[in-house]
């Protein structure tokens, strides 16, 4: 069965840091592409970054381009997402998801809240 | 980027209706949809992907219809498991773009 379990999230202050960390496991992590999604308070759904199998490929949405990191280690079957000068509008709770091999977002974890607030 | 459409935004319906959802995207995207259920505090659920293939484990009455820019999720007779809302995501280009949502409600 797959799973997936996002830990790091909290509360930062507006222009800090933070590092989500993704657990995966009932699955060859290393053979799929790995995604990040995101949903602020009350809203949909948005694709934030994903990453290939072996991290030489990498997007991300425009609105964190630059700002945000995306990147794996297969030994330990986690994948990351580093988060640099935090806005407020990036409040939001963030999900990790299994790509299929279609590139759709085939299993996703429970969610980790993060709140950037003064 | 390609926009993603959903209609209805909301709807009311009660057990046992059918029921429709419409996905219409910005440009085309061949088959590359799929179709979300996501229940409140908890993560989206994959129902259909490729447009029309039922996720593993997931009922019969979801179907998906369509290709190139207009797509459909249909329930064809609506569980009480089922109150929640649905997404559309393409996967054709990025950045990847889901669909607003649609909440349905019992009536």
């Amino acid at each position: 069965e797959v799973h997936l379990v996002e830990s790091g999230g909290g509360l930062v202050q507006p222009g800090g840091s933070l590092r989500l960390s993704c657990a995966a496991s009932g699955f060859t992590f290393s053979t799929s592409w790995m995604t990040w999604v995101r949903q602020a308070p009350g809203k949909g759904l948005e694709w934030v970054a994903n990453i290939n199998q072996d991290g030489s490929e990498k997007y991300f949405v425009d609105s964190v381009e630059g700002r945000f990191t995306i990147s794996r280690d297969n030994a330990k079957n986690s994948l990351y997402l580093q988060m640099n000068s935090l806005r407020a509008e990036d409040t939001a709770v963030y999900y990790c998801a299994k790509e299929s091999g279609l590139r759709n977002f085939e299993f996703w974890g429970q969610g980790t809240l993060v709140t950037v607030s003064s | 980027d390609i926009q993603m459409t959903q209609s209805p935004s909301s709807l009311s319906a009660s057990v046992g209706d059918r029921v429709a959802i419409t996905c219409r995207a910005s440009q085309g995207i061949r088959n590359d949809l799929a179709w979300y259920q996501q229940k409140p505090g908890k993560a989206p659920k994959r129902l259909i992907y490729a447009a029309s293939s039922l996720h593993s484990g997931v009922p019969s009455r979801f179907s998906g219809s369509g290709s190139g820019t207009e797509f459909t999720l249909t329930i064809s007779s609506l569980q009480s498991e089922d109150f929640a809302t649905y997404y559309c995501l393409q996967h054709n280009s990025y950045p990847r773009t889901f669909g607003q949502g649609t909440k349905v409600e019992i009536k």
